[in-house]
């Protein structure tokens, strides 16, 4: 299983203002993925970040507002833009173990925008 | 495209007794994986217990086991001697064999254990 970090754990931002979240993997991989966890709901794709190419976005999701950055295989970042109250979520990124054991989860980033 | 459901928002059980936690998906694809996760207060992903769809033996973790029903598309989930720890949120997924590896994910099932 990989070692995955985010920074920052948690943050309160005002509306309007941008807020980039960091995804830091202890060995190389492929694909990194980003979700977002609405209060009290599951978890919903974001895009899936590929090292050396566009990430890919799911529907609904832009990447005016959702650029995503993945500089090397063991990085990524999601940068949540012109932030809204409803952007308030815990925002989540994986990364893929061997095809059957799924995904491995980050601890998350809780946003909340005032 | 491939939906996900768990039509038991919040169940409740008591230390030391079973629970089963039920889940249903809707695919036309003939191999894939299904996983369940908890999500405890802390919010962290875990992964608890993978099934691939190919294998006919139901998949077991200590405590943790399915119900894998290929046919009826049903993927429950068997908590037994369940323990406060067990008290979370709990995920199934979906995953395509091969292509994207996305995800895809139920609702949840809020699962608190009583002492």
């Amino acid at each position: 299983s990989a070692v995955i970090s985010q920074k920052p754990s948690r943050d309160i931002c005002q509306r309007g203002t941008s807020l980039t979240i960091q995804c830091q993997v202890d060995s190389q991989v492929t694909m990194m993925f980003w979700y977002r966890q609405q209060p009290g709901q599951s978890l919903t794709l974001i895009a899936t970040a590929n090292q050396g190419s566009e990430a890919t976005y799911e529907s609904g999701f832009v990447i005016d507002k959702f650029p995503i950055s993945r500089p090397n295989l063991t990085f990524s970042t999601l940068t949540v833009s012109n932030m809204s109250p409803e952007d308030s979520s815990i925002y989540l990124c994986s990364v893929t173990g061997t095809e059957n054991e799924g995904q491995f989860f980050g601890p998350g980033t809780r946003l909340t925008v005032l | 495209a491939q939906t996900v459901t768990q039509s038991q928002p919040e169940m409740s059980v008591q230390e030391a007794e079973t629970v089963t936690l039920s889940c249903t998906y809707d695919t036309s694809e003939n191999n894939y994986y299904l996983f369940w996760y908890k999500q405890p207060p802390s919010r962290q992903m875990i992964l608890v217990i993978r099934q691939e769809a190919y294998k006919q033996q139901n998949a077991t973790e200590n405590r943790f086991s399915v119900n894998f029903q290929k046919a009826a598309k049903s993927f429950s989930l068997k908590i037994s001697d369940s323990q406060l720890g067990d008290t979370a949120m709990y995920f199934c997924a979906f995953m395509n064999q091969g292509g994207s590896e996305k995800l895809v994910f139920g609702k949840g099932t809020k699962l608190t254990v009583n002492p």
